[in-house]
């Protein structure tokens, strides 16, 4: 069966720092994996993807993720946070066969001047 | 040009009526979703829909009638609404229904509902 788990219910940076987003999934199969950023009061939007390429994922805005199979771990990275970056983060998880996806209960992200 | 689109974006209603949400898609996607979103900000899927056939219903009351008229729409009507109903239900859309390789979900904008 297919889960995620978001270790922090919040994360709170300054601007400029780096941001670091945790993220550990269980899958009985080579899972996809996805970060989804949804800003106040809109609707969510696809970060970036893991399908069993490249370890290492670019997405967009400058985040990026790397996928560690030993550690079961997807975890979401930026150099240097903007306050445009302040928003709830999901980690998500499908593994080959499912039809759905698996939602972690989201990390906000605070970002202060 | 919105490639998932859901009206109203609020609601506002009081307990025991019925309503309804409407969800339309522009992308040619085969597979429509709705989740719902506690306030606690966690999404569960409810249903999902492939080419107008009903392929997930998860254990949503059955006061909770999804309709799929074609494969771009997909509304969900809700009778008889419960104070615990209030929630943001989210539609979203995908190309297939699994999800290697490149296909995503797409989402809708949001639909606030509120039972009074």
């Amino acid at each position: 069966a297919q889960s995620v788990t978001q270790l922090d219910s919040h994360v709170s940076v300054s601007e400029g720092t780096p941001v670091l987003l945790r993220c550990n999934y269980s899958s009985s199969y080579s899972p996809s994996l996805f970060w989804y950023v949804q800003h106040p009061n809109k609707g969510l939007q696809l970060l970036l993807k893991y399908t069993s390429a490249a370890t290492l994922v670019k997405g967009i805005n400058g985040f990026e993720a790397e996928f560690k199979k030993s550690e079961t771990s997807f975890h979401l990275t930026k150099p240097s946070a903007h306050m445009s970056d302040a928003a709830e983060y999901f980690c998500v998880v499908s593994e080959p066969g499912y039809s759905t996806l698996t939602f972690g209960k989201g990390t906000m992200l605070l970002v202060s001047p | 040009d919105t490639a998932v689109s859901q009206t109203p974006k609020y609601l506002v209603t009081q307990m025991g009526n019925d309503k309804s949400i409407k969800c339309e898609q522009n992308l040619g996607h085969d597979t429509m979703y709705w989740y719902k979103q506690d306030s606690k900000k966690f999404l569960k899927i409810m249903f999902s829909y492939n080419n107008k056939e009903l392929i997930i219903n998860e254990t949503v009351p059955n006061r909770f009638s999804p309709k799929s008229p074609d494969k771009a729409h997909l509304n969900l009507h809700i009778n008889s609404l419960e104070l615990g109903d209030s929630a943001v239900y989210f539609c979203a859309s995908s190309r297939t229904g699994s999800f290697g390789g490149a296909n995503v979900l797409t989402f809708g904008a949001g639909s606030r509902l509120t039972v009074l």
